[in-house]
């Protein structure tokens, strides 16, 4: 089983500020990578997927990078509604398999 | 616009069986694979299950393979999942998406309480 280490666990930050998560696979997935948005009560939302592709509807704010083992989501200027969980997950192998969520907070 | 609606949950005594259906609008989903994820309370996403487009090939994380069984409804534009053998740790909310290059849109998810 892949195993995604998210990093940090939490990540204080404020308004208009730059976020850089880390998702770190424990073997190559090429470019098998998607993020997710988590807001709380909410189902997750897909951001990016492929590693760098924003899906449908999603700002430019948000974007991805990285391939092999190691992936970055970049929020530039975080809004108010960014604040909330991100969760990587890579569909190189079964199981597909979820990072612990990097939690975003004011 | 594209919607997914799970629903079926409910409080299930362990040993028990419930079926969660999702149905969808907005995309037919033959032309998809889909999947069921789910979430426990306060903790982080977990993938359950996948059924390729064709429903040729089904997959199932390792703690739930031989007791849920995934399934599609073609002409009602529905997924389903049947879970049987219900455990306390199956406990969680249980979200359908569309699997494509990574699972999304998402549906709202249904709440599944396994407790005596």
């Amino acid at each position: 089983e892949i195993v995604l280490t998210q990093s940090p666990a939490t990540l204080s930050l404020s308004p208009g500020e730059r976020a850089t998560l880390s998702c770190r696979a424990s073997q190559s997935i090429s470019r098998y990578l998607a993020w997710h948005q988590q807001r709380p009560g909410q189902a997750p939302r897909l951001l990016i997927f492929d590693a760098s592709n924003r899906a449908t509807g999603i700002p430019a704010r948000f974007s991805g990078s990285g391939s092999g083992t190691d992936f970055t989501l970049t929020i530039s200027g975080l809004e108010p509604e960014d604040f909330a969980v991100y969760y990587c997950q890579q569909r190189a192998d079964w199981p597909q398999t979820f990072g612990q969520g990097t939690k975003v907070e004011i | 616009e594209v919607q997914l609606v799970e629903s079926g949950g409910g409080l299930v005594q362990p040993g028990g069986s419930l079926r969660l259906s999702c149905v969808v609008s907005g995309f037919t989903i033959s032309s998809y694979s889909m999947t069921w994820v789910r979430q426990a309370p306060g903790k982080g996403l977990e993938w359950v299950a996948n059924i390729k487009e064709d429903a040729s090939d089904t997959y199932y994380v390792d703690s739930v393979r031989g007791r849920f069984t995934i399934s599609r409804d073609d002409a009602k534009n529905s997924l389903h999942l049947q879970m049987n053998s219900l455990r306390a740790e199956d406990t969680a909310v249980y979200y359908c998406a569309r699997d494509l290059r990574g699972f999304g849109p998402w549906g709202q998810g249904t709440l599944v309480i396994v407790s005596s």
